[in-house]
């Protein structure tokens, strides 16, 4: 089955680190984007930022650059998504995705990890 | 980034068809057919309905459509159904400093 499965709901205090994960499998890891994507609470989506597992070649959103780290495991078709030092406001559902080809759109989601960030 | 506009929320009766607007600019909509749709379930990962302004993935029911004119894209649920009360989002390339923009969201209420 194609799917992207991520890592579990994390509960951490402001100023932990954290790195959450997402594992490709029933397709060719390294052959598309995987973004991540940020879904507060009862809000939109906000996206993060991208890479690309091939060559771990990434873009940030300047909202988010600089606080976070995408990075990939291409032997085990893993993408993550690191914190150094959470933030109260980091707490949100974190969704990685798959592009399609070349193309602008996601067609593969994973479920979603809840982050939670209280002291 | 500033996000798509799209209304708070849409209502409609079963069987009775409703649209949802995604306004954007000239860095997003207005100059590039490529707007996508998904439709996320309270608890759920988004799920896509549409892709390149009015393309429908493979599985995803032909009661939906999507369409654009200038800035502004719209999705038409037709013959609404009770299953399809859920969140829908736009999103599109963009060319301003992140690839992907989305829209603020619209809760769909079958009455």
């Amino acid at each position: 089955e194609v799917q992207l499965v991520q890592s579990g709901a994390e509960v951490k205090k402001p100023g932990e680190s954290l790195r959450i994960s997402c594992q490709g499998s029933g397709y060719s890891f390294s052959s598309n984007w995987i973004s991540w994507v940020r879904q507060v609470p009862g809000k939109g989506l906000e996206w993060i930022g991208r890479i690309d597992p091939s060559d771990s070649y990434t873009n940030y959103s300047p909202s988010f650059q600089g606080h976070v780290t995408i990075s990939a495991d291409k032997s085990s078709s893993t993408a993550y998504l690191q914190w150094r030092s959470l933030k109260a406001s980091d707490t949100a559902i974190y969704y990685c995705a798959r592009r399609v080809g070349i193309r602008w759109y996601f067609d593969l989601w994973g479920r979603g990890t809840l982050v939670a960030v209280s002291s | 980034q500033s996000a798509l506009t799209q209304p708070a929320s849409v209502s409609g009766s079963p069987g009775q068809s409703i649209t949802i607007s995604c306004t954007g600019t000239t860095s997003d909509i207005a100059t590039y057919d490529f707007v996508s749709w998904y439709q996320q379930h309270p608890g759920k990962a988004p799920k896509l309905l549409i892709f390149d302004v009015n393309n429908r993935p493979s599985g995803v029911s032909t009661r939906f459509s999507g369409s654009k004119s200038g800035n502004t894209a719209s999705l038409t649920i037709s013959g609404l159904q009770a299953e399809d009360e859920a969140d829908y989002f736009c999103s599109s390339f963009t060319t301003t400093d992140t690839f992907y923009v989305f829209g603020t969201g619209t809760e769909v209420t079958v009455l």
